[in-house]
């Protein structure tokens, strides 16, 4: 069992709506981050938290440390926020532990 | 003001030869990490650097590969011999050594070995 477990593996969605993607975690950690990656892309770091909720722009990102679980919620998708979205854990003080990825389609 | 640079963007190379990756951290940064991305294992770390100084390379897969950061700007991943297996995108990021900081990713190096 990997230690940082993501669902859905893909999600196809229609412009506008609401997206939701999650991650449960079973290891001790001090941090938890969302990334973003665009096909062929580069890794963008759009969260790093390690309690409660962060806003940014349409994107929010929650964590319930009870519970090793965080998700990421896209308000009005758009197609440009098609990639693929990538939980990870900070392990210690500075070492990532990544999951394998949501792979998110929106269609005008 | 310039992110993580990366270097070359492509290498294909033939089994067997040596291959050389390159990063040049974000200025001011100390902290240096070395990830591998594939489709069957997704993103692993293979090596960090803290201070120019190695402190977690349990990642690296075997001895043919090597890490090193000469100064505290730029670090080189080498691989020697290559295998058909390394074929990957390699990417180095860099942070400040401080657990609050995310880690700022360069674009990333497309191998392919043959």
């Amino acid at each position: 069992k990997n230690e940082v477990e993501q669902s859905p593996q893909n999600l196809t969605a229609q412009e506008g709506e609401f997206i939701t993607i999650n991650c449960s975690y079973s290891v001790g950690i001090s941090a938890l981050h969302w990334l973003q990656q665009h096909p062929g892309g580069g890794i963008v770091s759009l969260f790093m938290l390690s309690s409660g909720k962060k806003k940014h722009g349409r994107l929010i990102a929650t964590i319930n440390i009870q519970e090793k679980h965080s998700s990421l919620h896209i308000t009005a998708s758009h197609p440009r926020d098609s990639a693929v979205y990538i939980c990870a854990v900070t392990q210690g003080a500075q070492k990532l532990v990544f999951g394998q990825g949501t792979r998110l389609t929106i269609n005008p | 003001d310039a992110g993580v640079i990366q270097s070359p963007r492509h290498e294909v190379t033939e089994m067997g030869q040596e291959v050389t990756l390159r990063c040049k951290l974000i200025s001011g940064h100390n902290s240096l990490f070395w990830y591998r991305q594939t489709m069957m294992r997704g993103l692993e770390l293979l090596i960090y650097f803290n201070n120019n100084v190695p402190i977690d390379d349990s990642g690296m897969p075997e001895d043919r590969f090597s890490a090193k950061m000469p100064n505290a700007s730029f670090s080189t991943l080498k691989i020697q011999p290559s295998e058909p297996r390394d074929s990957a995108v390699y990417f180095c990021a860099s942070s400040l050594y401080r657990s609050d900081q995310p880690q700022h990713f360069g674009d990333g190096t497309r191998l392919s070995i043959l």
